[in-house]
């Protein structure tokens, strides 16, 4: 059973516009959330984080989104660049940082 | 050299091979984690090393076999495995087991399996 699912596989953005990228969890435990990157040939780099204390958490041009009573959370990158086309993975943790459950990914393709 | 460095990072066996992987982090972290990555699916969390011992085995099957020897290196042997245990196999490693939560883990690059 997927406890952290991102339904859409793949999503293209224009440069310079904005990518929202989006992630669902079943677990009302988890109180922790991390957006992964992932290049091809690559291993995942950590992007950024956010705890189920905050709503929002904002570096630079990424900024995560967390909507508990929807146990929904998003990644807005704004403005877009063709250097962000990747693989972003989201997951989840209840307070065991042993454990984080991950989604399947979703392919962002930037078009220059 | 620096992170979590992986090797092989392509391998291709038959199914009655029996071969190594090998991950080996330089970052003095206490946790190692291998997961693996099937396409189009979740990254699946395998095993957990906490403090060299095995903390976590998520109904793995034993053709897998982890090795921590210590808190710098992670191994996977691989045993009569069959054609869908071809994927990306990631290792990991964290402080605490968890990377104090801020920053999760620090992934390898992976190794790439094929099993023929």
């Amino acid at each position: 059973d997927q406890q952290v699912k991102q339904n859409s596989p793949s999503l293209s953005v224009q440069e310079g516009r904005i990518s929202i990228l989006n992630c669902d969890y079943t677990n009302s435990m988890f109180d922790y959330f991390l957006w992964y990157k992932k290049y091809p040939a690559e291993g995942p780099t950590f992007l950024i984080s956010i705890s189920s204390i905050k709503d929002k958490n904002e570096d630079g041009r990424f900024t995560v989104f967390l909507n508990k009573s929807a146990k929904h959370l998003s990644l807005h990158i704004v403005p877009s660049q063709p250097g962000d086309s990747a693989v972003y993975f989201c997951a989840a943790s209840e307070g065991n940082f042993n454990k984080f459950y991950f989604g399947s990914g979703t392919k962002l393709n930037v078009k220059p | 050299e620096t992170g979590v460095t992986q090797t092989p990072r392509h391998l291709v066996m038959g199914m009655t091979n029996k071969k190594s992987l090998k991950c080996e982090q330089h970052l003095g972290h206490n946790a190692m984690y291998w997961y693996k990555q099937s396409a189009k699916k979740p990254l699946e969390l395998m095993f957990v090393y906490s403090l060299e011992e095995r903390v976590e085995n998520n109904s793995v099957p034993s053709r897998f076999s982890p090795e921590c020897p210590n808190s710098s290196h992670l191994f996977l042997h691989l045993h009569t495995l069959q054609p869908e245990d071809s994927a990306l196999y990631l290792c990991a490693s964290s402080q605490d087991g968890g990377g104090t939560g801020e920053y999760g883990y620090t992934f390898g690059s992976g190794t790439r399996l094929t099993v023929v």
